[in-house]
């Protein structure tokens, strides 16, 4: 079955600062990689994806990074904001019906104002 | 409902004893997992509904552990002779049925269970 290695587990930047979470996956026939915030407290919630016919996603701070042939895949942040502090999550699944998502260890990210 | 619901939202019990959790998914979602999250640990996968089809039970860490979904909505996960390292936060999520463009996964707010 697919697993998903995520590091670093944690992570300190200065505000303002770029902040970069990779993750390898095992399972070729992974398609879809999705990213997840979890703040202190709170759910985790989807704050960017990607497919696999796609190797790199931007939205508007954040972009997502994939290289199919080495199975990994990057979380970019850029100009980190205290608020950026909280647990991501990355994760793998095949598209479709046959495919369940599997996380990564998640990593702990600090802003330092 | 306005989001996926998860009851109770803690529970404490007693080495041994049996529980419940309670999972509410969002009306129209038909794929529904349920996941652990020990203290300051990763989301750990535990099984996954999809329709009709079989589950995918893979994740069950002991025979202790096991889940069911009835009439597609609602599901239920229940822990046998609970453990001290069953303690842990349950968490319960719902997506659209794929394949979509959306595989967009909704969480509850989770169950803490505590086991004394």
């Amino acid at each position: 079955g697919e697993n998903v290695e995520q590091h670093p587990s944690t992570l300190s930047v200065q505000e303002g600062d770029s902040a970069v979470i990779k993750c390898t996956y095992s399972d070729s026939a992974s398609n879809y990689f999705p990213w997840y915030k979890q703040e202190l407290g709170k759910r985790p919630q989807l704050i960017i994806d990607i497919r696999s016919n796609v190797g790199e996603k931007k939205d508007q701070r954040i972009a997502v990074t994939l290289n199919k042939t080495a199975k990994h895949f990057s979380l970019h942040i850029t100009e980190t904001q205290p608020e950026d502090s909280a647990v991501y999550f990355c994760a793998a699944k095949r598209r479709g019906q046959g495919g369940k998502l599997i996380f990564g260890q998640g990593t702990e990210l600090s802003v330092k104002p | 409902g306005a989001g996926v619901s998860q009851s109770p939202s803690n529970k404490v019990t007693e080495k041994g004893k049996d529980v419940e959790l309670r999972c509410d998914p969002i009306s129209g979602h038909t794929a529904l997992y349920w996941y652990r999250q020990s203290l300051g640990q990763g989301l750990e996968f535990l099984i996954y509904f999809q329709g009709n089809s079989a589950p995918d039970k893979s994740g069950l860490p002991s025979d202790r552990f096991s889940a069911e979904r009835t009439g597609g909505s609602v599901s239920t996960l229940t822990i046998q002779r609970t453990q001290q390292e069953d303690s842990a936060v349950y968490l319960c999520a719902s997506s659209l049925r794929p394949p979509t463009t959306n595989e967009k996964l909704f969480f509850g707010s989770g169950t803490q269970l505590s086991v004394l």
